[in-house]
């Protein structure tokens, strides 16, 4: 479809694994966002890539969590060494920059047992 | 610090209005949003309001902003069972890179 695209949407792994979180988005689409939505919770904001600039970081809870983006397009989020309180839906938005309005995909599902 | 404020939950009869109060912080945001999440799915955009706008009408949808106040407001018509799920307002401040800062969600629940 045309819209946001998160791989897979659902994932059960085990604390200590590593796992990579996709997403796809909008064509055209320069600004990508990921936010964690942890259950019960508010949406709590991870990383911003805008085009070329250096992403802002500021929201990823430690250094056990990097995304990257290649291409200007694909972002992959990769949690090390899972722990249980990572379970969450990590949400994944872009928009034609910054300013603009945002569209969100369905959600990575992600479950640490 | 910024915080959104939403009310957690609100409870309607089917066929009544519904209408869903936000209070944002920053009278710079170009852009406020209202998201729709049902149950075990994604954030879905209902609707948006660019903050040079009083109000803003979609079908069953009505959007007041009143800057002065930093109150959002979103009145949904008419309500109906598919209309339960979580509501999120959401501020784009411009200081903020375009990221949004998204309020706690109102629950709405509709009774048949």
């Amino acid at each position: 479809g045309a819209g946001v695209s998160q791989s897979p949407s659902n994932k059960v792994t085990e604390k200590g694994k590593d796992v990579e979180l996709r997403c796809d988005p909008i064509s055209g689409h320069t600004a990508l966002y990921w936010y964690r939505q942890s259950l019960g919770q508010g949406l709590e904001f991870l990383i911003y890539f805008q085009g070329n600039s250096a992403p802002d970081k500021s929201g990823l809870p430690s250094d056990r969590f990097s995304a990257e983006r290649t291409g200007g397009s694909v972002s992959t989020l990769t949690i090390q060494r899972t722990q249980q309180e990572d379970s969450a839906v990590y949400l994944c938005a872009s928009s034609k920059g910054s300013g603009n309005t945002i569209y969100f995909g369905e959600g990575s599902w992600l479950t640490v047992v | 610090g910024e915080d959104v404020e939403q009310s957690l939950f609100l409870s309607v009869r089917e066929g009544d209005s519904s209408v869903i109060n936000c209070t944002y912080t920053d009278s710079s945001s170009t852009y406020l949003y209202w998201y729709k999440q049902e149950p075990g799915a994604g954030l879905q955009l209902l609707t948006y309001i660019f903050s040079n706008m009083d109000m803003k009408q979609d079908q069953r949808l009505t959007v007041l902003l009143n800057k002065k106040d930093k109150h959002l407001s979103l009145r949904i018509a008419d309500t109906q069972t598919g209309d339960s799920a979580i509501y999120f307002c959401a501020e784009s401040p411009p200081s903020n890179t375009g990221k949004l800062i998204f309020g706690q969600g109102t629950t709405l629940q509709v009774k048949p």
